[in-house]
């Protein structure tokens, strides 16, 4: 079974701070990663994807990939009420028959204090 | 505008009630997935779709079938719906596989008393 781990949280920081967000997975062959946003009540949308080894960088937000340490995160800065939500890691490794398996995190629920 | 449909949004049913949720998308995806959420458990799949006709299990498939025999559609079907599918549930698509941005629906919460 291949897991996803997150601190489920709740992660507080203030208004304008950088929320660091955490993420690593088993599964050594994973190849895609992605970050999805999640609104109380609401179903989740895609924020990041990140393939290789490093940073990627998309207005307030950075995913970060190690896949030696396998581990990926992501970086929001200057933190507003509004990206207050649960975020969910998403990891997909070969199934080794032609597709692929896609495992989410539990994810972390972000609070963003004013 | 491209989107996932369910319905209905919420559903009440008691066990042993055979049920379906329908899902939609408009997007001419080849992928389609359902999942349930849990508190505590997270997301996990529930079955998929490479395409028409062709269906595979995910990591909860006891209790629900599938069938996809259009492109565009998806169904749920809890043949005896039990208290512990007491859920909410997620049907998502993308483009060609789980490698994909992922869109999902806006959710099913059901309930089995």
């Amino acid at each position: 079974q291949k897991e996803v781990e997150q601190n489920s949280g709740p992660l507080s920081v203030p208004e304008g701070a950088i929320a660091s967000l955490n993420c690593t997975y088993s599964d050594r062959g994973s190849q895609s990663f992605f970050w999805y946003r999640q609104y109380s009540g609401k179903s989740p949308e895609l924020i990041m994807s990140i393939y290789s080894n490093g940073d990627k960088e998309d207005g307030r937000f950075t995913a970060q990939l190690n896949k030696a340490s396998q581990y990926v995160s992501l970086l929001i800065r200057d933190s507003q009420p509004s990206d207050s939500a649960t975020y969910l890691c998403a990891v997909v490794a070969g199934t080794g028959a032609g597709s692929y398996q896609l495992t989410f995190g539990k994810g972390t629920k972000l609070s963003v204090i004013p | 505008e491209a989107q996932v449909t369910q319905n209905p949004r919420y559903l009440i049913t008691v066990t042993g009630k055979k049920l379906t949720v329908t899902c939609s998308q408009n997007m001419n995806h080849e992928y389609m997935s359902w999942y349930r959420q849990d508190p505590g458990l997270g997301l996990r799949q529930i079955y998929y779709s490479m395409n028409v006709e062709v269906t595979d299990k995910g990591d909860v498939p006891e209790g629900y079938k599938v069938s996809r025999k259009e492109k565009r559609n998806f169904p749920l079907i809890l043949e005896s719906p039990s208290p512990n599918q007491t859920s909410l549930y997620f049907c998502a698509s993308s483009l060609f596989s789980a490698s994909y941005e992922q869109y999902f629906g806006p959710g099913t919460r059901l309930t089995v008393t």
